[in-house]
C-alpha cells in the first residue's frame, strides 16, 4: 500500500487552521470494519507521537485543535487552530497488512 | 511510568553486525504487539519489524529479510532487533513501538560507516 501525503511542505500562520491530506493506494478499511489509517507527529530531535488513530480518534493527551476525518483510501488531518508547538513533521501511516507503510510527511512550519 | 527504553545502537562498518533491544516499564510486554521502526538521515519513518504476542507472527520489511531478525523475551519484558551484513543505507535512529504506534522508545542511533 502507497501512502500518499500533500503539501510536503506547509507554511502555516498562529492561531489560523492548517490541514494535511493523505490518499491510500488501496482502501483501508479491514476485514473487522474498522479503518486502520493513523496519524504521528514528530518534533526536531523527538520520537513520534502518535495523535489519531482509526481515522478519527485522539490519542489521549491530544488537544482538540487536532480532528482526522475520512474513509476509503482518502484522508484528512486538520489543525483548528495553530499554536508553536505544533511545528515538525506529519506523517500518515495505514497498518491493514505488512509491510504498515507511512507516507513522505509534510513539514509544517511557521 | 509506562515507557519503552532502546540501546544497543553505535558505529559500525559496513559488513557488521549489531543488536538492539528494547526494554518495556510499567507495563507487561506480553499482551502486545511489538516493532522496530527506523528514520534515515533526511528521510521519513519505515516500519522494519513486527512480532506479535508470544512470536506467533514475526515480519520483516523486505529490504532487511535475511539479515534482521527481531524477537522477543517476555520473562525480561524485552525485545531485540539482531541486524547483521549492516549496510551503509541501514544508518537510521531506530526506535521500539508498541502495537499500532501507541508508544515509542527515544531511539537507538545506528550508524554503518567504514
Amino acid at each position: 500500500v502507497v501512502m500518499t501525503q500533500s503539501p510536503l511542505s506547509l507554511p502555516v500562520t498562529l492561531g489560523q487552521p492548517a490541514s494535511i491530506f493523505c490518499s491510500s493506494s488501496q482502501s483501508l478499511v479491514y476485514s473487522d470494519g474498522d479503518t486502520y489509517l493513523s496519524w504521528y507527529h514528530q518534533r526536531p530531535g523527538q520520537s513520534p507521537r502518535r495523535l489519531i488513530h482509526k481515522v478519527f480518534n485522539r490519542d489521549p493527551g491530544v488537544p482538540d485543535r487536532f480532528s482526522g476525518s475520512g474513509s476509503g483510501t482518502d484522508f484528512t488531518l486538520k489543525i483548528s487552530r495553530v499554536e508553536a508547538e505544533d511545528v515538525g513533521v506529519y506523517y500518515c501511516m495505514h497498518s491493514i497488512n505488512w509491510p504498515w507503510t507511512f507516507g513522505q510527511g509534510t513539514k509544517v512550519d511557521i | 511510568e509506562v515507557q519503552l527504553v532502546e540501546s544497543g545502537g553505535g558505529l559500525v562498518q559496513p559488513g557488521g553486525s549489531l543488536r538492539l533491544s528494547c526494554a518495556a516499564f510499567g507495563f507487561t510486554l506480553n499482551n502486545h504487539w511489538m516493532n522496530w521502526v527506523r528514520r534515515a538521515p533526511g528521510k521519513g519513518l519505515e516500519w522494519v519489524a513486527q512480532i506479535k504476542e508470544g512470536g506467533r507472527e514475526i515480519y520483516h520489511l523486505d529490504s532487511v529479510k535475511g539479515r534482521f531478525a527481531i524477537s522477543r523475551d517476555d520473562a525480561r519484558n524485552s525485545v531485540y532487533l539482531q541486524m547483521n551484513s549492516l549496510r551503509v543505507e541501514d544508518t537510521a535512529v531506530y526506535y521500539c513501538a508498541r502495537e499500532r504506534g501507541d508508544l515509542w522508545g527515544q531511539g537507538t542511533l545506528v550508524a554503518v560507516s567504514s
